[in-house]
């Protein structure tokens, strides 16, 4: 499998807390990806990364911010986390394997109570 | 506005029959569409792809369709197996390189019946 790595696997955040997700990478990829998967609504891409210090919005993205800093780390940031961000997180890197697609790490399941 | 639409949300059927999954896009710049598959707690996964110049792509027991002109793909499975049993995703993307957006629909989860 690609090296790629997300942590932690599981958090549970109060309303109002700042809470930080971390995908890392082995596979020296360019872009990197961060999308919730929420019933209904299937993967929704929330912020994506085309370089070191360079990342741009996706569909969902109001209330996140990201960052990346190198090549393999991409955090993805709740400043003030709300029930509404109760949802699991996917990071995802291009596939070598397969043209145009991606390769998934195991997710972040995260709840805010 | 939902771009891909998966309008199953569940699908049963018993082992060794056909099961089908199907998607619907609305973009018709989409040039290259996938099927992912997840099983809980773990990551979605790669499972077949094809391109707007091909009208099928099969992979052993799974096989898709694209009909351009109904902008709707589907998914067979034969023959259907328990391990078959996880939520399917179809996804599309356009653009010339490998660095486009993938787009994802709904998932349809598929209960394979032993």
């Amino acid at each position: 499998d690609a090296g790629i790595t997300q942590s932690p696997r599981h958090k549970v955040t109060e309303t109002g807390t700042p809470v930080t997700l971390r995908c890392h990478q082995t596979e020296n990829h360019r872009y990197m990806y961060w999308y919730r998967q929420d019933p209904g609504h299937g993967l929704r891409l929330i912020h994506y990364s085309y370089g070191v210090k360079d990342t741009d919005k996706g569909e969902v993205s109001d209330g996140y911010s990201v960052s990346r800093s190198k090549t393999e780390d991409f955090l993805l940031t709740l400043e003030s986390a709300t029930s509404s961000q109760t949802s699991v997180y996917f990071c995802a890197i291009s596939d070598r394997r397969q043209p145009r697609g991606y390769t998934f790490g195991s997710g972040t399941r995260l709840t805010v109570v | 506005d939902q771009q891909v639409k998966q309008n199953s949300p569940s699908l049963s059927v018993q082992e060794g029959r056909i099961s089908i999954l199907n998607c619907d896009y609305t973009n018709s710049m989409f040039d290259y569409f996938l099927w992912y598959k997840k099983y809980p707690a773990e990551g979605p996964t790669f499972l077949i792809s094809i391109s707007s110049i091909k009208d099928k792509n099969e992979d052993g027991r799974f096989t898709v369709f694209l009909n351009k002109s109904a902008k709707h793909l589907s998914l067979h499975i034969v023959p259907s197996q328990p391990g078959d049993s996880a939520v399917y995703f179809c996804a599309a993307t356009y653009g010339s390189s490998n660095t486009g957006k993938l787009i994802f629909g709904q998932g349809t989860t598929l209960q394979v019946k032993p």
